[in-house]
């Protein structure tokens, strides 16, 4: 399977403890998106990378979200003292530079803070 | 603020019908749409697209409308089939951005046997 994974499928934390989720892209995709998505509804962009440059955040990436592509494969996207409104579908995508639109998403990572 | 919305939650529809999906947009920067398709447990598919500079895009069975006037677009799906029913998604973006799309909140389609 030659799709985009994310990892893990399914988190529970407890408030304030840190978590990172990975992502593995298309391989010959060079663009990654995260996006999170809550209940009812569509996903809303967080961050933006293009090769290994982080290029476009979101104002609802605060400072307690960093994410990374340090070698533009594989992403990842960690939170800092998780809070229970951070509960959410993590999602990722990725796109072919000439097709940006076009994305391929991944089957999320489910967050959930108790 | 909601730049693209879908009004209607979730739609019935028997299987061979039309289903038509709609969505509206507020942000007049937009230029490119999507619809995709989310199955649970599944990340959304990519379904179709629509530049600005038409007002109709085809594809089988799916058929996307853009009314730039009214800033609405549509899906048509005919015949419905069972394997239809999803959660569809409209999604708008400006081109030659970074390709950050804009969703809407989804439509829910059942298609009925």
């Amino acid at each position: 399977d030659t799709g985009v994974s994310q990892d893990p499928r399914h988190k529970i934390t407890k408030r304030g403890q840190n978590v990172t989720f990975r992502c593995d892209p298309i391989s010959e995709h060079n663009r990654l998106y995260w996006y999170r998505q809550t209940l009812g509804q569509g996903p809303e962009f967080l961050t933006y990378f293009q090769n290994e440059a982080q290029l476009e955040k979101s104002r609802l990436l605060s400072d307690r979200f960093s994410a990374e592509r340090p070698k533009g494969s594989f992403s990842t996207l960690e939170i800092q003292r998780t809070e229970q409104g951070d509960s959410a579908m993590y999602l990722c995508a990725s796109s072919l530079g000439g097709r940006p639109y076009e994305q391929y998403f991944g089957p999320g990572t489910r967050l959930t803070v108790t | 603020d909601q730049q693209v919305k879908q009004n209607s939650p979730s739609l019935s529809v028997q299987e061979g019908r039309i289903s038509i999906l709609n969505c509206d947009y507020t942000n007049s920067m937009f230029d490119y749409f999507l619809w995709y398709k989310k199955y649970p447990a599944e990340g959304p598919t990519f379904l179709i697209s629509i530049s600005s500079i038409k007002d109709k895009n085809e594809d089988g069975r799916f058929t996307v409308f853009l009314n730039k006037s009214a800033k609405h677009l549509s899906l048509h799906i005919v015949p419905s089939q069972p394997g239809d029913s999803a959660v569809y998604f409209c999604a708008a973006t400006v081109s030659g951005n970074t390709g950050k799309l804009i969703f809407g909140q989804g439509t829910t389609l059942q298609v009925k046997p």
